[in-house]
């Protein structure tokens, strides 16, 4: 299954509204994950089956859609934020991830 | 704490092995199943192969099956992947990442991730 991410990179300011769509080329229900890599770090789980948040993660993050078409949003983007952010799929095997959409602060 | 450190990586020349490890700590590692996720410039973020959490079934990418093998030592809270005739393409940052069942299968997610290995293959 190929996922696709829009857009490739962004730029907004501290406290804009971010959002980053992922879109599959099946139906995969709800099966998608979205993924936070900070410069130089790992990857790091955020939202798991569309829209339920990681423990621990803050509540500005949040993930919508089923099928083909989701939704990844920053409720008022942080400078802590900047960061690659991933869509993946668990659907199908093997599990696949969006190419990634790099957040930046304007 | 979840911990995962991976190490092992190396640069190594077209055709040779290296041996990556992941070293696990802070959960019942024999009670979750394991993935091998690289990282590379031209492909992104590429699972490459997993293991369920007795050993009791492997799994790999299309385009390592045959030169890669996971295994898990579980007295030893450690991963492994030993890779083989290694190719350019192979070159990236290797990571070790857990899966939240005892099984490798849908509906799963990677949490937490190591730091990461970097292997280059180049001569």
């Amino acid at each position: 299954i190929q996922m696709t991410q829009s857009p490739s990179s962004l730029s907004a300011s501290v406290g804009d509204r971010v959002t980053i769509t992922c879109q599959a080329n099946q139906d995969i229900s709800n099966y998608l994950n979205w993924y936070q890599q900070r410069p130089g770090k790992a990857p790091k789980l955020l939202i798991y089956d569309a829209s339920e948040v990681e423990t621990g993660v803050s509540s500005r993050f949040s993930g919508s859609g089923s099928g083909t078409d989701f939704s990844f949003t920053i409720s008022g983007l942080q400078p802590e934020d900047i960061a690659t952010y991933y869509c993946q799929q668990s659907h199908s095997l093997p599990p696949t991830f969006g190419q990634g959409t790099r957040v930046e602060i304007k | 704490e979840v911990q995962l450190l991976e190490s092992g990586g190396g640069l190594v020349q077209p055709g040779g092995s290296l041996r990556l490890s992941c070293a696990a700590s802070g959960f019942t590692f024999s009670n979750s199943a394991m993935s091998w996720v690289r990282q590379t410039p031209g492909r992104g973020l590429e699972w490459v192969s997993a293991i369920n959490g007795g050993g009791d079934g492997t799994f790999y990418a299309v385009s390592v099956a045959g030169r890669f093998t996971v295994s898990r030592d579980n007295s030893k809270n450690t991963l492994f992947l030993q890779m083989k005739n290694l190719r350019a393409e192979d070159t990236g940052l290797y990571y070790c990442a857990k899966e939240p069942g005892y099984t490798y299968g849908t509906g799963n997610w990677f949490d937490p991730w190591g730091q990461g290995t970097l292997v280059t293959v180049s001569s």
